[in-house]
């Protein structure tokens, strides 16, 4: 058990770009989440999958902002024409079967718009 | 909506001491509670949870937590703290939707500074 991983662990990048982040959740985790959790403040839910099913989203999650899961394994989340907003640490979190409420965190993707 | 308030944004204690992290929720159902640790560049660790049963629960680390439903509160206590335990400590409430899958809702975090 790797645990979740995300990568890249940092990333500049600068207004109006578009970045991609990656996790890979704990093998065999069916649903995974993504957070964002900007200075100061908890993290946020954004949103949900269940295997390769996206079930949830926060209105946190704007048009910019997309989220896949191919074949139910790694996900990507997508920020299009990043805004200085944008600016925070994104976290996935992978949980196990029905019978088990807990959420597992990767170490997070700081992203820093300039 | 649901919330939680951590009332403290900023503690600072002596190594050996005791501890007492606030929590209070705000939600319309039974809730499931948990509190999560954040250590500088790592991710957040799972300290305990609350989902039903017996309203102390144990954690990892010495920590324990009390659920109190007609305060709606779920203080964190450790009874002697280690200077390893200065971190920032999340207190969240999980929002269910759907058999399995809930959304977290995290409180603002409270920092815990540890004096040698």
């Amino acid at each position: 058990d790797t645990g979740v991983s995300q990568d890249p662990r940092h990333k500049i990048t600068k207004r109006g770009q578009n970045v991609t982040f990656r996790c890979d959740p704990i093998s065999e985790h069916n649903r995974l989440y993504w957070y964002r959790q900007t200075l100061g403040q908890g993290p946020e839910f954004l949103t949900y999958f269940q295997n390769e099913a996206q079930l949830e989203k926060s209105r946190l999650l704007s048009d910019r902002f997309s989220a896949e899961r191919p074949k139910g394994s790694f996900s990507t989340l997508e920020i299009q024409r990043t805004e200085q907003g944008d600016s925070a640490m994104y976290l996935c979190a992978s949980s196990p079967s029905l019978l088990s409420y807990e959420q597992y965190f990767g170490p997070g993707t700081r992203l820093t718009v300039t | 909506a649901q919330s939680v308030t951590q009332p403290d944004i900023h503690i600072t204690v002596s190594e050996g001491a005791s501890l007492e992290l606030r929590c209070n929720y705000s939600y319309g159902a039974t809730p499931y509670l948990f509190w999560y640790v954040q250590s500088p560049g790592q991710g957040l660790q799972l300290l305990l949870k609350y989902f039903s049963g017996d309203t102390l629960v144990q954690g990892i680390k010495g920590f324990e937590a009390e659920f109190k439903r007609s305060q709606s509160s779920f203080n964190l206590r450790k009874p002697s703290v280690h200077w390893s335990d200065a971190a920032e400590y999340f207190c969240a409430v999980g929002v269910i939707f759907g058999a399995g899958s809930y959304q977290l809702t995290f409180g603002k975090g409270t920092k815990l500074s540890v004096i040698p």
